[in-house]
């Protein structure tokens, strides 16, 4: 089946400092992709959806400077966290959609010391 | 707007107890619907879906019927394992390419 790769799986950063992670599809092309944030013992909340070559539409609540998504190409969507509070802990996960279809990404653990 | 709400947990069940987590959904229109399977520390992988009605999908034992008129999708498994201690989401998609709603999740642990 498609398969979709984040890296990294988990890191750890200082507060204040940014933090870029990858979402990429690896053996299809990926017209729309998803990040999703997850809080621990909680469900999977929308942050906000990439299109290849255009700006990302983000969920009511998200802060779009401070969670700077790109889609340069259709394998390829990242997400960079900017001024890294300690509340921007959490489970990160990206989906990738070809047409009909969507697959997920392990997840990347954030921590914000 | 479209929603989810699925049984809350934890559940916890002794090994071969017969399992059932109630999902139950809102949608204007005709979603698919899914659930997915998240091991500690892991992403979700899908574990079964139905795209319309009376439509079963089935995996690993694991089974679920979109039901229309109860608006229904609730999970089934006949003899549950240890190894099927996890959380699972029930989740639909009105569209392919859409994002998905997803359930509260419920966490179930399996004891030997």
């Amino acid at each position: 089946g498609a398969v979709v790769s984040q890296h990294p799986s988990w890191v750890i950063c200082k507060s204040g400092t940014s933090v870029k992670i990858e979402c990429r599809s690896l053996d299809f092309q990926a017209t729309t992709m998803f990040w999703y944030r997850q809080f621990p013992k909680q469900s999977l909340m929308l942050m906000a959806t990439s299109n290849e070559g255009s700006k990302a539409t983000y969920e009511q609540g998200v802060e779009k400077d401070k969670f700077l998504i790109n889609h340069a190409s259709l394998t390829l969507s990242t997400l960079t966290v900017t001024s890294a509070h300690p509340e921007d802990s959490s489970f990160y996960i990206c989906s990738a959609s070809p047409p009909n279809e969507q697959y997920f990404g392990p997840g990347t653990r954030l921590t914000v010391t | 707007g479209d929603s989810v709400t699925q049984m809350e947990g934890p559940v916890t069940l002794s090994e071969e107890a017969f399992l059932t987590i109630n999902c139950t959904y809102t949608a204007t229109g005709y979603p698919s619907l899914f659930w997915y399977v998240q091991y500690p520390g892991e992403g979700l992988q899908l574990l079964l879906k139905a795209t319309k009605a009376d439509d079963k999908g089935s995996n690993k034992g694991f089974e679920a019927t979109y039901r229309k008129e109860t608006t229904s999708f609730h999970l089934e498994k006949g003899s549950v394992q240890v190894s099927d201690s996890a959380v699972y989401f029930c989740a639909l998609s009105d569209q392919g390419n859409t994002p998905l709603v997803f359930g509260k999740g419920t966490r179930l642990s399996v004891i030997a």
